[in-house]
C-alpha cells in the first residue's frame, strides 16, 4: 500500500524568504508524485508532477520539486516566498501499475506568508 | 462555464433528508472522481468513473450513491447521513484513467449534517 507523510500542518515564512514543504511516500514501485495546492473555498489546482525523466520537475507560480528516490522524498520549494502562495499544499502519490489513477493524499501544509 | 463546477457549494441537511451533489465537468474528461475532505484528514477517495462505468468503490458506505449518467455529469446521492459524514465533498475529473493524468478539481460541496 502507498501512503505520503507531509511534516509539518503549518509552515510559516516572511515574504521573500524561501519556502520548503516536506513530502515523504513509501510505495512498492515506482511512484508518479504530485503537488497540489488549495486556495480557500477552492478546490485543488496541479502545481506539479513527477512521472519520469529528470527528477528535478518546474511548476507553476515559481514552485519546484525535486524527486530523491534514495530518500523517497518529494519537497517543494519556492526561492522567494510572495503573499499569494497563502494556501493548503497537498503532496500525493499514485501506482503507475494500477489499471486506473488513484491518487493517494498528505494530511496538507497550510503555508503561511506574513509581510 | 469552464473546468469543473459544482452545485450546491453549501448544503445543511437533517440525518432523516435525501439529497443529491452535482458535479459537471466542462473538459471533454472521460474519467470523474467523489473525494471527501475533512479536517486533518487525508482526501478520502470515494468512487471513480470511467467512461461512465464505476472503476472503484472505496468501502464507502451504501448512505452514499453515486451515479454517471454520461462523461460529463456526476451525482452523489445521499440519504440517512450521520453528522460525521460532515466534510467537504470535491469532485474532479481526467482525460482518462492513467496514473499520469492531472487531475481537475471542482470548488466541492461544503455538507453540514445535523
Amino acid at each position: 500500500a502507498q501512503s505520503v507523510t507531509q511534516l509539518g500542518s503549518h509552515v510559516s515564512v516572511s515574504e521573500g524568504a524561501l519556502v520548503l514543504l516536506r513530502c515523504n511516500y513509501s510505495s512498492s514501485v515506482p511512484p508518479y508524485l504530485f503537488w497540489y495546492v488549495q486556495y480557500p473555498n477552492q478546490g485543488l489546482q496541479l502545481l506539479l508532477k513527477y512521472t519520469t525523466g529528470a527528477t528535478l520537475v518546474k511548476g507553476i507560480n515559481g514552485f519546484e520539486a525535486e524527486f530523491k528516490k534514495s530518500e523517497t522524498s518529494f519537497h517543494l520549494t519556492k526561492p522567494s516566498a510572495h503573499m499569494s502562495d497563502a494556501a493548503e499544499y497537498f503532496c500525493a502519490v499514485s501506482d503507475r501499475y494500477t489499471g486506473f489513477q488513484k491518487l493517494v493524499f498528505g494530511t496538507g501544509t497550510r503555508l503561511l506568508v506574513s509581510p | 462555464e469552464t473546468g469543473v463546477t459544482q452545485t450546491p457549494r453549501h448544503l445543511v441537511m437533517g440525518m432523516t433528508n435525501k439529497k443529491s451533489l452535482k458535479c459537471e465537468q466542462h473538459l471533454g474528461h472521460n474519467a470523474m472522481y467523489w473525494y471527501k475532505q475533512s479536517a486533518k484528514k487525508p482526501l478520502e477517495l470515494m468512487f471513480v468513473y470511467n467512461f461512465k462505468e464505476q472503476t472503484e468503490n472505496n468501502s464507502v458506505p451504501s448512505r452514499f450513491s453515486p451515479e454517471c449518467p454520461n462523461s460529463s455529469h456526476l451525482f452523489l446521492h445521499l440519504h440517512t447521513l450521520q453528522p460525521e459524514d460532515s466534510a467537504l465533498y470535491l469532485c474532479a475529473s481526467s482525460p482518462g484513467d492513467r496514473g499520469t493524468d492531472t487531475q481537475y478539481f471542482g470548488p466541492g460541496t461544503r455538507l453540514t449534517v445535523l
